[in-house]
């Protein structure tokens, strides 16, 4: 069965970098049939996705997001993560990592439990 | 605002039928599948229906999923206290170059 975990900081200073990784268990990140992505859940805006990547280390981002977001991946730790720069009260949200199928409309088939992350002042 | 359409909330008595809608647009809906999510209160999303009307093992088939032009809708027959959730639509937007996902329903187990 396919696990995936995110872990990091749960507080972070406004204008600050968020980082958390996603460790995954049960699927090779490098197996090439997926997409590991991230999505995060705000009270006020529901599920956003932020982007997505690739075993090659190619990346879809959420244009709303691009010139502050990295994704990175990790095979040998079977692990991808997130960076977030110059964050705002607007990124305290629910980040959750998960797998995505093969297409370009493919759907989110495994998540991560979720991990909340609090920008403070 | 979301780019997918979907009312705040339905209700239906335990054993009745409920159906959730979601309205897209040209740019999401056509040539391209919507997924459908549950999430339990205070859980993660759970995969419900992928590729409109496909059910992923586990799920019962009380779920259904179908899709018309810019409109899909997700359907719930026999309908059960642990059914109370919300549900969200997804698909990928072209004009976005984004995944989106409505702004999600809450299903109230009268």
């Amino acid at each position: 069965q396919v696990q995936l975990q995110e872990s990091g900081p749960g507080l972070v200073k406004s204008s600050e970098t968020l980082s958390l990784t996603c460790t995954v268990s049960g699927e090779s990140v490098s197996s090439g049939r997926y997409f590991w992505s991230w999505i995060r859940q705000t009270p006020g805006k529901g599920l956003e996705w932020i982007g997505y990547i690739y075993y090659s280390g190619s990346t879809s981002y959420n244009l709303s997001l691009e010139s502050r977001l990295t994704i990175s991946i990790d095979t040998s730790k079977n692990q991808f993560s997130l960076k977030l720069t110059s964050v705002t009260a607007a990124d305290t949200a629910v980040y959750y990592c998960a797998r995505k199928t093969g297409s370009t409309w493919g759907e989110f088939d495994f998540w991560g439990q979720g991990a909340l992350v609090t920008v403070s002042s | 605002q979301s780019v997918l359409t979907q009312p705040p909330s339905v209700s239906a008595a335990p054993g009745q039928k409920v159906t959730v809608p979601c309205s897209g647009s040209s740019s999401n809906f056509e040539n391209s599948y919507v997924s459908w999510y549950q999430q339990l209160p205070r859980t993660a999303p759970k995969l419900l229906i992928y590729a409109n009307n496909r059910r992923p093992s586990g799920i019962p088939d009380r779920f259904s999923g179908s899709k018309s032009g810019t409109s899909a809708t997700l359907g719930i027959t026999g309908l059960q206290a642990g059914d109370e959730a919300d549900y969200y639509c997804g698909t990928w937007d072209n004009s976005l170059s984004s995944y989106v996902f409505g702004a999600g329903t809450k299903v109230t187990v009268l």
